[in-house]
């Protein structure tokens, strides 16, 4: 158990650039999860995945935000045209799926996007 | 919808004294509630969790937490702190949308620093 892996750990880019974030979940596990946490606030969740399904979106994830975990496996965060409010640490996590809500939800380091 | 506050932003104890992070949710049914740790570089570990059965819950590092529905409350308690427990603690309560269990709805944080 390697734990969840997030690539790359940090991203400067500029405003109005595409940006891709890669999650490498618990092998074996089911569900992932992105959230989004800004400096002094709590993680909030984004979107999340049971096998390569996409089964919710959050409000917070506009039309410029797509996600897709195309083999059950790995997962992209992709943002199109940046925009300096996207800074922010973005959070993987991932789970078994097999207790529903009581999962433990298993955390990778973050990507840390700066958006100049 | 489900939402978790934490009324203390900051709280400062010496080393060896006790602890209580507070933490309320707000949700309708019996929630499942999370306490995470996160510290400088860290991803987000795992303190304890609650789904059922006993209110009083051990966890690691010699936390424990306690469930009581009356007051909606889910506070942390540790009863001797050391300096390596310097950190940001996050409560969380599962969210649900019409799907079931999907991602965790966190609480803004309580940054922990220890006085020698």
């Amino acid at each position: 158990d390697t734990g969840v892996s997030q690539d790359p750990r940090h991203k400067i880019t500029k405003r109005g650039q595409n940006v891709t974030f890669r999650c490498d979940p618990i092998s074996e596990h089911n569900r992932l999860y992105w959230y989004r946490q800004t400096l002094g606030q709590g993680p909030e969740f984004l979107t999340y995945f049971q096998n390569e399904a996409q089964l919710e979106k959050s409000r917070l994830l506009s039309d410029r935000f797509s996600a897709e975990r195309p083999k059950g496996s790995f997962s992209t965060l992709e943002i199109q045209r940046t925009e300096q409010g996207d800074s922010a640490m973005y959070l993987c996590a991932s789970s078994s799926g097999l207790a529903g809500g009581s999962d433990t939800q298993y955390f990778g380091p973050g990507t840390r996007l700066t958006v100049l | 919808a489900q939402s978790v506050t934490q009324p203390d932003i900051h709280i400062t104890v010496s080393e060896g004294a006790s602890l209580e992070l507070r933490c309320n949710y707000s949700y309708g049914a019996t929630p499942y509630l999370f306490w995470y740790v996160q510290s400088p570089g860290q991803g987000l570990q795992l303190l304890l969790k609650y789904f059922s059965g006993d209110t009083l819950v051990q966890g690691i590092k010699g936390f424990e937490a306690e469930f009581k529905r009356s007051q909606s409350s889910f506070n942390l308690r540790k009863p001797s702190v050391h300096w390596s427990d310097a950190a940001e603690y996050f409560c969380a309560v599962v969210h649900y949308s019409g799907g079931g269990a999907d991602g965790l709805t966190f609480g803004k944080g309580t940054h922990l620093i220890i006085q020698p």
